[in-house]
């Protein structure tokens, strides 16, 4: 089955904690993004990243960290720093479809605060 | 700068009873255009999208929508809605140059009832 897996599906974060968050996929994409979604304020743009070993900080990237060593794996760390963790977070990746990108989205990582 | 504006956060039908969920954009170049589904705690699903050609464009489940250039609008209709098809929709624009990231509105919930 082709698609984007994100895990866990819930994730609970204590005080001062570093947590991270997985995101793979096996559609051969090239570009992957990080979304954070909060009640109201539709998805708000994380990180992204166009190819391996290089990405971009988006909106809203302080307090998050990424890494992309591998075009299938798009891991984002939450820091300490960030001090409103509590949200839905989704990963997309997408593939160019008449010179557009498609994005195409998990099935997202529930984060809470201890 | 581009915006997606989804005026209705909510929008209540019965069931069998037609549907428009509206949407419009502002930008100062040409856009892309896109409808997310979302049903609860799961990710993003890609319903339909403009990138060129015909205006009407027919998505999933029975959905369509219409691009209208001189209005900056992109409301999504279907004629006559399911149980299943309450959710949150997402309209999301995309601009034709540079990077393509995708701007997302606000959300609008979708409450079918019997």
């Amino acid at each position: 089955d082709g698609g984007i897996t994100q895990s866990p599906k819930y994730l609970f974060r204590k005080e001062g904690q570093n947590v991270t968050l997985s995101c793979e996929q096996n559609l051969n994409h090239d570009a992957m993004y990080w979304y954070r979604q909060d009640p109201g304020q539709g998805l708000r743009l994380i990180y992204y990243s166009q190819i391996v070993n290089d990405f971009q900080k988006g909106d809203i990237a302080e307090g998050y960290s990424v890494s992309r060593e591998k075009k299938e794996s798009f891991p984002l760390t939450v820091t300490s720093a960030q001090k409103n963790p509590t949200a839905f977070y989704l990963c997309a990746s997408s593939i160019e479809n008449s010179g557009r990108n498609i994005q195409y989205f998990g099935a997202g990582t529930r984060l809470s605060v201890l | 700068a581009q915006s997606v504006t989804q005026l209705d956060s909510q929008v209540p039908v019965f069931e069998e009873a037609p549907v428009e969920l509206r949407c419009n954009y502002s930008s100062s170049v040409s856009v892309y255009l896109f409808w997310y589904v979302q049903y609860p705690n799961q990710g993003l699903q890609l319903l339909l999208k403009y990138l060129s050609g015909s205006t009407l464009v027919k998505g999933i489940n029975g959905f369509e929508a219409e691009f209208n250039k001189s209005q900056t609008s992109f409301h999504l209709r279907k004629p006559s809605v399911h149980i299943s098809d309450t959710a949150e929709y997402f309209c999301a624009v995309i601009l034709n140059t540079g990077f393509q990231k995708l701007v997302f509105g606000t959300g609008t919930r979708l409450l079918v009832s019997p």
